[in-house]
This record gives C-alpha cells, sequence and structure tokens, in this order.
C-alpha cells in the first residue's frame, strides 16, 4: 500500500523567510498529489494538486508553490513566507479514480 | 461550486453514548462524499465512502454513514463511542468526476467525557 512521507513535522520559521516542505510517495507509480492547508479554525483547503511531472494546478491564488520534478516527489515552497502562510500542511496522494486518499502525517508551520 | 458544511464546531459525548456528526454538501449531482478522522498531531484517515449503491455505508473503527440525497447530508454515526475516539472529523466531497477537488468541511472536534 501507499506510504507518504512528508517532513519536517514541525517548522518555525521568520516572516520573509524562504520555505521548502517536502513530500516522498512510496508503493506506487503516477499518483495524482495534492498540498492540502488547515489554519486555524478552518477547513482543508486545496493548494496545489497535480497529475504528473511538472503538471501542477493551483487552486488559489497566494504566496506558495508547488513543484513535481519527480513522478513520486511533490514540494511546497516560498520566496518569502507571510504571517498568513501559518497552518497544518498536508500532502496527499491518490492513484485511480476510485482509489482512497492517502495523507501524510502533515507539517506544522508556525511563522512568526 | 461544491460546498461541505459542518455545523457543529464541538461535540462532546459521554463514553458509551452514541454519536452522529452532522454533514451537509451542496453540489448539481451526486457527489463523492467520505468521512476523515485526524488524531492529534497526526495526518487524516479515511474512515468511510460513499460512491454508489447502498445508502448505509460502514467503515472502520465501528463508524457507519448514511447517504440522504433527498437532504444533502451525509451524517457520520457511531452506536457507542470509546475515549479514543476523541478527534477532529472531517466531511469531504469530491465531484464525481474525479478526486482532483476534494472539498473539506471545516470538521468537528469530538470530545469524549469519562
Amino acid at each position: 500500500s501507499q506510504t507518504i512521507h512528508q517532513w519536517p513535522a514541525t517548522l518555525v520559521q521568520p516572516v520573509g523567510s524562504p520555505l521548502s516542505l517536502e513530500c516522498t510517495v512510496e508503493g506506487t507509480s503516477n499518483p495524482n498529489l495534492y498540498w492540502y492547508r488547515q489554519a486555524a479554525g478552518r477547513g482543508l483547503q486545496l493548494l496545489f494538486y497535480s497529475v504528473g511531472i511538472g503538471q501542477i494546478s493551483s487552486e488559489v491564488p497566494q504566496n506558495l508553490s508547488a513543484s513535481r520534478p519527480q513522478d513520486r516527489q511533490f514540494i511546497l515552497s516560498s520566496k518569502k513566507l507571510l504571517l498568513s502562510d501559518s497552518g497544518f500542511y498536508l500532502c496527499a496522494s491518490v492513484v485511480g479514480e476510485h482509489e482512497k486518499l492517502f495523507f501524510g502525517s502533515g507539517t506544522q508551520l508556525s511563522v512568526l | 461550486a461544491q460546498s461541505v458544511t459542518q455545523p457543529d464546531i464541538h461535540i462532546t459525548v459521554s463514553e458509551g453514548a452514541s454519536l452522529e456528526l452532522r454533514c451537509n454538501y451542496s453540489y448539481g449531482a451526486t457527489p463523492y462524499l467520505f468521512w476523515y478522522v485526524q488524531s492529534p498531531g497526526q495526518g487524516l484517515q479515511l474512515l468511510l465512502k460513499y460512491f454508489s449503491g447502498d445508502t448505509l455505508v460502514q467503515g472502520i473503527k465501528g463508524f457507519e454513514a448514511e447517504f440522504k440525497r433527498s437532504q444533502s447530508s451525509f451524517n457520520l454515526r457511531k452506536p457507542s463511542v470509546h475515549w479514543s475516539d476523541a478527534a477532529e472529523y472531517f466531511c469531504a466531497v469530491a465531484m464525481n468526476t474525479g478526486f482532483q477537488k476534494l472539498v473539506f468541511g471545516t470538521g468537528t472536534r469530538l470530545l469524549v467525557s469519562p
């Protein structure tokens, strides 16, 4: 079965610093990959999804970007973090239309 | 666009009592429906999902959910709650054309009292 590795688990960064969160998937190939964010008191928001290498779709305009340099690697980045970027970030993967969504363990990002 | 509403932000249930978490969705057709649980410090785990067929869906950990088209609802139930069920529960909906736009509700935090 699929395993999603996401790191780091927690991260504290100053405003204006860069960000790189990495997600890798094992146990499958050619998955659809997703980055979600859960802000305090809010639900999960889809940030980016990717159906293949180099293919990125952005759901909401924001300070973040995503890249997929390899089939099972999905990276979330920012050049300059904002306070509003704080939240819990989840990477997810799904293979096939009716396969379930697998989630990583998440990264708690605090921007101070 | 589809949306998901979970009207209860917090729910407290006594251990051993029954549980029902509410979920309503807005979508022009029958979507795919999901319930996820997020335990403290962990990612999400799928409890159950509905695609088609029997409207009463059985999931893991003794949970079930019933799809009611007339009410646009997909409420989660458990007959007897255990202390380990304390967590955040998310209802989610996806268009039946694929998973690209899975939309989550804001979540319901379940507290279990002794």
